[in-house]
């Protein structure tokens, strides 16, 4: 089945360091990405996407890019921010006939310092 | 639009006692999800419904059962309550797209304590 991998957490780096949480993933089909985000005491909310290879995913800074040779769309961003604290978590669709259901990676708590 | 909406926000149960969580999203979208949130675990797909009137069996179904009489609601119960399933609970939604996969839109969680 479908499965997702997340860099094991936590992060903590220190305000303006540059970032990267990895994610790989196991698909059968031609997934779409997403990266979602968890502030604390809140919902998950889409900070990112991308729905084919090659594609580039991108949103406050943040970016990640379609891999498809290997299988990875890991998380970047060049200049963190204390208010970048949060719940990172990988994702994948598989296809339209899934019924929009979502494989989610464990998550990755990312903790900014000033 | 208020998006996905849950009620309650907290609940302290005592085993064996039961409850029905509500989600309600305003965003006419045919499929709902219901999750729960444990730490170190990531998300685990409880049940999920692809429209009005239909429900599935997610990845942790057992202990709960659910019910979408109206699309706009997906109701989660538990019948008899165990410590086990002291969680945070979120409900999603998400669209049908033929042209690729959507994200989906969740809600901001109810955390259960059960005793």
């Amino acid at each position: 089945g479908d499965s997702v991998t997340q860099m094991e957490g936590p992060v903590t780096l220190s305000e303006e360091a540059f970032l990267t949480i990895n994610c790989t993933y196991t698909a059968t089909g031609y997934p779409s990405l997403f990266w979602y985000v968890q502030y604390p005491g809140e919902g998950l909310q889409l900070l990112l996407k991308a729905t084919k290879a090659d594609d580039k995913g991108s949103n406050k800074g943040f970016e990640a890019t379609y891999r498809k040779e290997t299988t990875s769309f890991h998380l970047e961003k060049g200049s963190v921010q204390v208010s970048d604290s949060a719940v990172y978590f990988c994702a994948l669709s598989d296809s339209v006939l899934s019924a929009g259901k979502s494989t989610f990676g464990d998550g990755t708590t990312l903790t900014v310092k000033p | 639009n208020a998006g996905v909406t849950q009620t309650p926000k907290f609940r302290v149960l005592k085993t064996g006692q039961s409850m029905t969580l509500l989600c309600a999203q305003d965003m006419n979208h045919e499929y709902m999800y219901w999750y729960r949130q444990d730490p170190g675990m990531g998300l685990r797909l409880i049940h999920y419904s692809v429209g009005e009137g239909t429900t599935a069996k997610g990845e942790v179904p057992d202990g709960y059962n659910v019910s979408r009489l109206k699309k706009q609601n997906f109701l989660l119960g538990l019948e008899s309550a165990a410590p086990s399933q002291t969680s945070v609970y979120f409900c999603a939604s998400s669209y049908q797209n033929l042209a690729g996969a959507v994200s989906q839109y969740f809600g901001p969680g109810t955390r259960l304590l059960v005793l």
